[in-house]
């Protein structure tokens, strides 16, 4: 298996811009989490999904963030309108029904200019 | 917001020494502790998880305890080699929702 996929790897937009990140869960993986990174917060959950239905979005920062998920192979966070605070890096992870492990895909790194 | 502290934050360990780290945890609605390991440019890899007071996993060098009534878990590396430098992180689930809660790790630096 290819592992969690997420694209793009590096995203720079400048503030005001909506940025579109998305993932690709491990195949028959029925949770989906979104991660961001910061040195000030750490690795924090912003959002997850089970049966491509969001379960607790309750760290989502605030309206600017959206998160979908439209089957089970695919999901996408978007940023709209961007601002410089919300660069960091994103991970999205997946995990099989019954299992402890979440399996990270290699981050977006986002840079908001 | 569930607090999950770990120390030290960093540490420098001559290569061939043992090390240690903590991981300190809400002690109610425990239901598993969760090491990740972190290496710079890669994406956190499972290390362990403990569901049980008292459980002990070990994982070649690597070995981690958990006492969940005082809310704290251990991770030891013995003889750290080079390889072993990485940021470990710990994660806290409450009561099985599949949501982890995560410290800002512990990063190690072995040293040739």
């Amino acid at each position: 298996d290819a592992g969690v996929i997420q694209s793009p790897r590096h995203e720079v937009t400048e503030m005001g811009q909506e940025v579109t990140l998305r993932c690709k869960p491990i195949s028959g993986h029925d949770y989906l989490f979104w991660y961001r990174q910061t040195m000030m917060r750490g690795l924090e959950l912003l959002i997850y999904f089970n049966n491509n239905v969001p379960i607790d979005d309750s760290g989502m920062p605030e309206d600017r963030f959206s998160a979908k998920m439209p089957n089970a192979s695919f999901s996408t966070l978007k940023i709209q309108p961007s601002e410089p605070r919300d660069s960091a890096v994103y991970f999205c992870a997946s995990s099989p029904e019954g299992s402890y492990e979440q399996y990270f895909g290699p981050g977006t790194r986002l840079t908001v200019t | 917001i569930l607090n999950v502290e770990q120390s030290p934050q960093s540490l420098h360990v001559q290569e061939g020494d043992s090390t240690n780290f903590t991981c300190s945890f809400p002690s109610s609605n425990f239901y598993a502790l969760h090491w990740y390991r972190w290496e710079t440019a890669k994406s956190p890899e499972a290390l362990f998880v403990m569901t049980l007071n008292g459980d002990e996993k070990k994982k070649g060098r690597i070995s981690a305890t958990l006492n969940t009534k005082e809310g704290y878990s251990y991770l030891y590396i013995k003889g750290s080699q080079p390889e072993d430098s990485a940021t470990y992180l710990c994660a806290f689930e409450l009561s099985g929702n599949n949501r982890l809660a995560f410290g800002k790790g512990n990063q190690v630096v072995v040293i040739p």
